[in-house]
């Protein structure tokens, strides 16, 4: 059963534009939402999180949103550049596990110039 | 800082065979985790440690192990090594297990493939 849900594969934007990654989540428990981003032969490189009693988390270019009531989250990325390209992930913390990070499948972002 | 740093980068072991990879956490982090991530899958949940005993088991069969020591660097065992195993196996690192809700900080993980 997935719980965390990114149901884009992939996702090709231009440079300079807005960069909208979504995930879904089923487990009402989850308390801790982060998103991580990860470039070939390398380990996911943590990028921005969100607590569940906020809606918004702003960290220069990246900013997560998140839905409670949707259970959705959303990672906007402006504006995009080359460097940007690469598979981020949706994680979730919580729900009964206080340590465990259930992740989505990921999603990959291209960037073109 | 140094981050997370696990060895070996790449493995190649045969089925029966068992193996031993390594981690070293980010100086001050107390917690550690291990993470197996196969092709097309995020990471799955295998064991967490914290002051060097298990806090977290996932879904994974016996054969998987794990231990951490006193200067909380961690080892993942693997016995009788199956083909499902290849993945790449990623360990993470945080201060504390749970409080405050600080991000797990991941090395750039072993290869691991079964011939």
């Amino acid at each position: 059963d997935q719980q965390v849900k990114q149901n884009s594969p992939s996702l090709s934007v231009q440079e300079g534009r807005i960069s909208i990654l979504n995930c879904d989540y089923t487990n009402s428990m989850f308390d801790y939402f982060l998103w991580y981003k990860k470039y070939p032969a390398e380990g996911p490189t943590f990028l921005i999180s969100i607590s569940s009693i906020k809606d918004k988390n702003e960290d220069g270019r990246f900013t997560v949103f998140l839905n409670k009531s949707a259970k959705h989250l959303s990672l906007h990325i402006v504006p995009s550049q080359p460097g940007d390209s690469a598979v981020y992930f949706c994680a979730a913390k919580g729900g009964g596990s206080n340590y465990k990070l259930t992740f989505g499948k990921g999603t990959l972002l291209t960037v073109n110039p | 800082d140094a981050g997370v740093t696990q060895s070996p980068t790449h493995l190649i072991k045969t089925r029966g065979q068992h193996v031993t990879l390594r981690c070293s956490p980010i100086s001050g982090h107390k917690s550690v985790s291990w993470y197996q991530q196969v092709l097309g899958q995020g990471p799955q949940f295998i064991f967490q440690y914290y002051e060097k005993e298990e806090r977290g088991r996932g879904n994974f069969p016996d054969r998987f192990s794990a231990r951490q020591f006193p200067n909380y660097s961690s080892e993942l065992n693997v016995n009788a090594l199956l083909l499902g195993d290849s993945a790449l196996y990623l360990c993470a690192s945080s201060f504390s297990s749970r409080q405050n809700n600080q991000p797990q900080h991941f090395g750039d993980g072993t290869r691991l493939s079964i011939l």
